[in-house]
């Protein structure tokens, strides 16, 4: 199985800050990668895919980057409702598996 | 508007079974793969199963391999998780989700559900 792993788990920001969330894949999954957003007691909504493609209507303070094993999350100018915690999941093979999450909060 | 909305949860005994349901409305149901992705109580997200639009293929994870079974009835726009053998560690908010495939021909979440919460409890 590929195992995902997110860095840091948790992390304290202020609004207007510039928010990077790293996330490895323990092999090479090219830019099969998925990014997800979830706040308390909601469902998980997708963000991004192939790594760096925004979903409809997600927007663009919001970007991906990476390949291979290596992924970012970047949140330009973070606002309140950017409170939230974010996963990485990867869909190059089965099983699907997802990173432990960050949780960014405010500082 | 895509919609899929999850139904079926509830409280059941270990050892016992759910059926889980979702219905989908706003898209065409039977171009989609579909798939079950849970999330324990405080804990992060688990992908559960995966079905493809004719239900060709199916996966399922390890945990739940033998004891759940992933379906479909695309004339009536609905997706099924049949869990049996139930234990203390499925309980958990279950999310069906749609897969989208994407110009590599590789398919990712991007509509989910509200959640369904089935608790396995004595």
């Amino acid at each position: 199985d590929i195992q995902m792993t997110q860095s840091p788990s948790s992390l304290s920001a202020s609004v207007g800050d510039r928010v990077t969330i790293t996330c490895r894949a323990s092999q090479d999954i090219s830019n099969y990668l998925a990014w997800f957003q979830q706040k308390p007691g909601k469902a998980p909504k997708s963000l991004i895919y192939a790594a760096s493609s925004l979903q409809s209507g997600v927007p663009s303070k919001f970007s991906g980057s990476g390949s291979g094993t290596d992924f970012t999350l970047t949140i330009s100018s973070l606002q309140p409702e950017d409170f939230a915690t974010y996963y990485c999941q990867q869909y190059s093979s089965y099983p699907r598996t997802f990173g432990q999450g960050t949780k960014v909060e405010i500082k | 508007e895509v919609q899929v909305v999850e139904s079926g949860g509830g409280l059941v005994k270990p050892g016992g079974s759910l059926r889980l349901s979702c219905a989908a409305s706003g898209f065409t149901f039977s171009s989609y793969s579909m798939s079950w992705v849970r999330q324990a109580p405080g804990k992060g997200l688990e992908w559960v199963s995966s079905i493809s639009s004719r239900s060709d293929y199916i996966y399922y994870a390890d945990s739940v391999k033998g004891r759940f079974t992933i379906s479909r009835d695309n004339a009536k726009n609905s997706l099924y998780l049949q869990m049996n053998s139930l234990r203390a560690e499925d309980t958990a908010v279950y999310y069906c989700a749609r897969a989208k495939v994407d110009s590599s021909g590789y398919s990712n979440f991007d509509y989910w559900g509200q959640g369904s919460l089935v608790t396995v409890s004595s």
